[in-house]
């Protein structure tokens, strides 16, 4: 069945940075970019971008835009998201997401989550 | 004000119809845009339910069932989720997103308590 698996919880300090891995699987990973989307505890959803997988072409949200790099690795399938300079306010959990290609592509499957606390 | 806007909270009693609205920002047009719903579980990723734009251009969620449908209310410029027939399992958090100014935008999501 399709799904997108991530990679496991992180603690990181102020300061450094994080890389979130998102494997697929059950379907053909270049028809679909990924986008990623980071919901802070208690609080809703936010949109921090999207990868092509099959050109390189990437689309970040304002707020995240010199902090973040989304990339992909056609040969295992894979997305990644790096947040770099973290701040406490970064802390929350980071999904993967199958979709929203140049916002026409619906975004359907989601990965689990990945847990990102940062703390000192 | 946000660009999109839904109730924090609605409550509603099983087997009764519940309908979810998402106030798109007074200066763009509910009708230009494709409004997209999702379910939110405590502890779960969220759940893609269904796609409205018009009732020529929608698609509904794999698996979803037809109790959840989409439509718009254009004098009130809002997307609306309505379910019918609800059940205990369908209590959630629901938002709404659209495609804006080139990024994804979500409504902060509104918390359905079935009682």
């Amino acid at each position: 069945q399709v799904q997108l698996v991530q990679s496991g919880a992180e603690v990181k300090k102020p300061g450094a940075s994080v890389k979130v891995s998102c494997k697929a699987s059950g379907y053909t990973f270049t028809n679909y970019g990924i986008s990623w989307v980071r919901q802070a505890p208690g609080q809703g959803l936010e949109w921090m971008g999207w990868s092509s997988t099959n050109n390189g072409n990437t689309k970040y949200a304002q707020n995240f835009q010199g902090r973040v790099t989304m990339t992909t690795d056609t040969s295992t399938s894979t997305a990644y998201v790096e947040l770099r300079s973290l701040r406490s306010d970064d802390t929350a959990v980071y999904y993967c997401a199958r979709g929203g290609d140049y916002g026409f592509a619906t975004v359907d499957i989601w990965g689990q989550g990945t847990m990102v606390t940062v703390s000192s | 004000q946000a660009v999109l806007t839904q109730p924090s909270s609605l409550s509603a009693s099983p087997g009764a119809s519940a309908s979810l609205t998402c106030t798109l920002h007074s200066g763009i047009n509910v009708g230009t845009y494709r409004i997209y719903w999702y379910q939110q579980k405590p502890g779960s990723p969220p759940q893609y339910l269904l796609r409205y734009k018009s009732d020529s251009d929608k698609q509904q969620g794999s698996g979803v069932p037809s109790r959840f449908s989409g439509s718009k209310d254009a004098s009130a410029n809002a997307g609306i989720l309505l379910i019918s027939g609800l059940q205990s399992d369908d209590e959630a958090d629901y938002y709404c997103m659209i495609w804006h100014s080139s990024a994804w935008v979500f409504g902060g999501g509104t918390k359905l308590t079935v009682l």
